[in-house]
């Protein structure tokens, strides 16, 4: 039973426009919010994260939203350049009542179209 | 700075085997986290550890086992290999202390390739 969902397998984007990634979870114990980069024969790299007290968190080009009534989050690249082109991976966390893990989505695959 | 190492970067074994895979954490962390990544699929956590013990475990068979040495590096042991554990083998580093403030962000290693035949 997956608790993170990223039913976007893939996503095509043209350089300069906005992309948009969407991720939905299901545990509602989960109160933090992180998404991870990849690329091919690299492992994820943390790119941004939100805590369940906020609605939305910016860095750069980067900007997480997090809707909790939905239980839904979303990345926005915002402009998308061809750099950006990986694996996208959303990830989620309990409260951390000792060592709790990271929940991951299956990913989506980014491809930025210059 | 040394970021989290992983050896080797690429392994084929045939079922039946025992495979051992070695991390070294990021320098000034001392936990250690490893995850499968299934062909398609998003990591999947196996276990962590935390001065030299397992402090949390997945939903992973007992066929996979771990260590961490004192200098905080970590071994994953996986005995009688299934065809279903060719997957990317990633381990993570972070610092316990971070955690306490639930942001803790976890540095992967680029991971072990398993294939196993």
């Amino acid at each position: 039973d997956q608790q993170v969902k990223q039913n976007s397998p893939s996503l095509s984007v043209q350089e300069g426009r906005i992309s948009i990634l969407n991720c939905d979870y299901t545990n509602s114990m989960f109160d933090y919010f992180l998404w991870y980069k990849k690329y091919p024969a690299e492992g994820p790299t943390f790119l941004i994260s939100i805590s369940s007290i906020k609605d939305k968190n910016e860095d750069g080009r980067f900007t997480v939203f997090l809707n909790k009534s939905a239980k839904h989050l979303s990345l926005h690249i915002v402009p998308s350049q061809p750099g950006d082109s990986a694996v996208y991976f959303c990830a989620a966390r309990e409260k951390d009542s000792g060592n709790t893990p990271l929940v991951f989505g299956k990913g989506t695959r980014l491809s930025v179209i210059a | 700075d040394a970021g989290v190492t992983q050896s080797p970067t690429h392994l084929i074994k045939t079922r039946g085997q025992q495979v051992t895979l070695r991390c070294s954490p990021k320098s000034g962390h001392d936990t250690v986290s490893w995850y499968q990544q299934a062909l398609g699929q998003g990591p999947q956590f196996i276990f962590q550890y935390y001065e030299e013990e397992e402090r949390q475990r997945g939903n992973f068979p007992d066929r996979f086992s771990g260590h961490q040495f004192p200098n905080y590096s970590s071994e994953l042991n996986v005995n009688a290999l299934l065809l279903g554990d060719s997957a990317l083998y990633l381990c993570a580093s972070s610092f316990f202390r971070d955690r306490r403030a639930t942001n803790e962000k976890l540095f992967f290693g680029s991971g072990t390739q398993l294939s196993v035949l």
